[in-house]
């Protein structure tokens, strides 16, 4: 079963407007943490934001924020004000805190922010 | 601080070859992980290293292997490649893989099989 599923494989934004990419998980442990990247065309993948399971409330980071609701396992990220720079693939990704310890990561997003 | 460096960035090699990548994780950082990324099947988990002991290992055929020197460098090989193989390969570095500890990426090797 997928674990991590980003049901939007492209969206597209006007510049200073907001947007919310869609993720939702799958697990059965009560500790874990969510993770938003973005890759530009380059390829690096850059993080964003975390969210621990057990985190009451969500997380911001500048421009970014999570919209975690855990009893319907989602963790949505919100770029408000988007630039033309945010243009590029995001990635959801969780890592469960047992012995697995790697990131499972979703499909990606392709974001297009139009002036 | 200098971020997470991986050679080569671009190689082409071609099928039966092997080849090796390398990845210098961020001063301090005893964690490495490896990823797979292609357009079929999206970022897969390669293996984990920590203090130089492989601790986990995704679903990858033995021709993929890897290992961790005592300066938490790593590195990663592919034999016997098959044209299947070619991908984006990044590496991540970070304290711990557990927690809110974050994975910092290279920019990756790109890697075709002809």
């Amino acid at each position: 079963a997928q674990k991590i599923t980003q049901t939007q494989p492209g969206m597209f934004v006007q510049e200073k407007e907001a947007v919310t990419l869609d993720c939702t998980y799958d697990t059965s442990d009560q500790s874990y943490g969510l993770f938003w990247y973005k890759q530009p065309s380059s390829g690096e993948m850059i993080f964003l934001i975390y969210q621990g399971s057990y985190d009451e409330q969500n997380a911001t980071e500048g421009r970014y924020s999570l919209n975690f609701q855990k009893a319907r396992k989602s963790a949505n990220l919100v770029i408000s004000a988007s630039q033309l720079g945010d243009s590029a693939m995001y990635f959801c990704a969780m890592r469960e805190d047992g012995s697995a310890r790697q990131l499972t990561f979703g499909s990606g997003t392709q974001l297009t922010v139009l002036p | 601080k200098a971020g997470v460096t991986q050679t080569p960035r671009y190689l082409i090699k071609t099928r039966g070859q092997q080849v090796t990548l390398s990845c210098s994780p961020i001063s301090g950082h005893r964690s490495v992980s490896w990823y797979q990324q292609t357009p079929g099947q999206g970022l897969q988990f390669l293996f984990e290293y920590f203090s130089e002991t492989q601790r986990n290992k995704g679903n990858f055929p033995g021709r993929f292997s890897g290992r961790q020197f005592s300066n938490s460098r790593s590195e990663m090989n592919v034999s016997t490649l098959e044209l299947g193989d070619s991908a984006l390969y990044l590496c991540a570095s970070s304290l711990e893989s557990a927690g809110a500890n974050v994975l910092t990426f290279g920019a990756g090797s790109r890697l075709t099989v002809l």
